[in-house]
């Protein structure tokens, strides 16, 4: 069945360090896959987004992700956290069939 | 350009009391859907439109009904609160379906 994955809950990271958030895909085929950020009380914002071509991507604020085939995966990466990027991060993805999925999120919190 | 705009952002009501949660979008989307958010659930789509009277359901329709007559509107509808529908609502918009969502800012309900 197809799904998408965020295994971590919850991350902590201390202002200025790297992040990576974890997203793993199960489709058959490439999928479209998306990063969404939802800052607190608010609606969910796209970061980026891979259809196809170049594995790597960037996006708005900073972020990338990369696409691995050989892993199922589309982790997001930023070299150095601001305060303000403490939010939930969501993953998801669309197969052939255009059926979106959503991750359960992650959320991200930021230590000054 | 306001994007997806939802009405009202908080709400409150009594069960067996029935309401509209009102989402419209400027971008001449085709396709719109509602969300319910709920702690640790991630997002869980309540029903879908692929365009003006066109609607289907998503993965948790029950106990709520919608319609589409214009592109731009796509209300939903409690037809009898019941406190497992307190959560917050999203209403999002794309140009297709399985592409990348605009997301309203969300509704905030509350059923005692």
């Amino acid at each position: 069945a197809q799904s998408v994955t965020q295994p971590d809950i919850h991350i902590t990271v201390s202002e200025g360090a790297s992040l990576e958030l974890r997203c793993n895909y199960s489709y058959g085929a490439t999928p479209y896959l998306f990063w969404y950020v939802q800052s607190p009380g608010q609606g969910l914002q796209l970061l980026l987004k891979y259809f196809s071509g170049d594995t790597l991507v960037q996006g708005i604020k900073g972020f990338e992700a990369e696409f691995k085939r050989s892993q199922s995966s589309f982790n997001l990466r930023k070299p150095s956290v601001h305060w303000s990027d403490a939010a939930e991060y969501f993953c998801s993805g669309a197969g052939n069939n255009r059926k979106l999925i959503w991750g359960l999120g992650t959320s991200l919190a930021v230590n000054p | 350009n306001a994007g997806v705009t939802q009405t009202p952002k908080f709400q409150v009501l009594k069960t067996g009391q029935s309401m509209t949660l009102q989402c419209a979008q400027d971008m001449n989307h085709e396709y719109m859907s509602w969300y319910r958010q709920d702690p640790g659930m991630g997002l869980r789509l309540i029903h879908y439109s692929v365009g003006a009277g066109i609607t289907d359901q998503g993965e948790v329709p029950n106990g709520y009904n919608v319609s589409r007559s214009t592109t731009e509107d796509f209300p939903l509808r409690l037809l009898s609160a019941a406190p497992s529908q307190t959560s917050v609502y999203f209403c999002a918009s794309s140009t297709q379906t399985g592409v990348e969502q605009y997301f309203g800012p969300g509704t905030r309900l509350t059923v005692t």
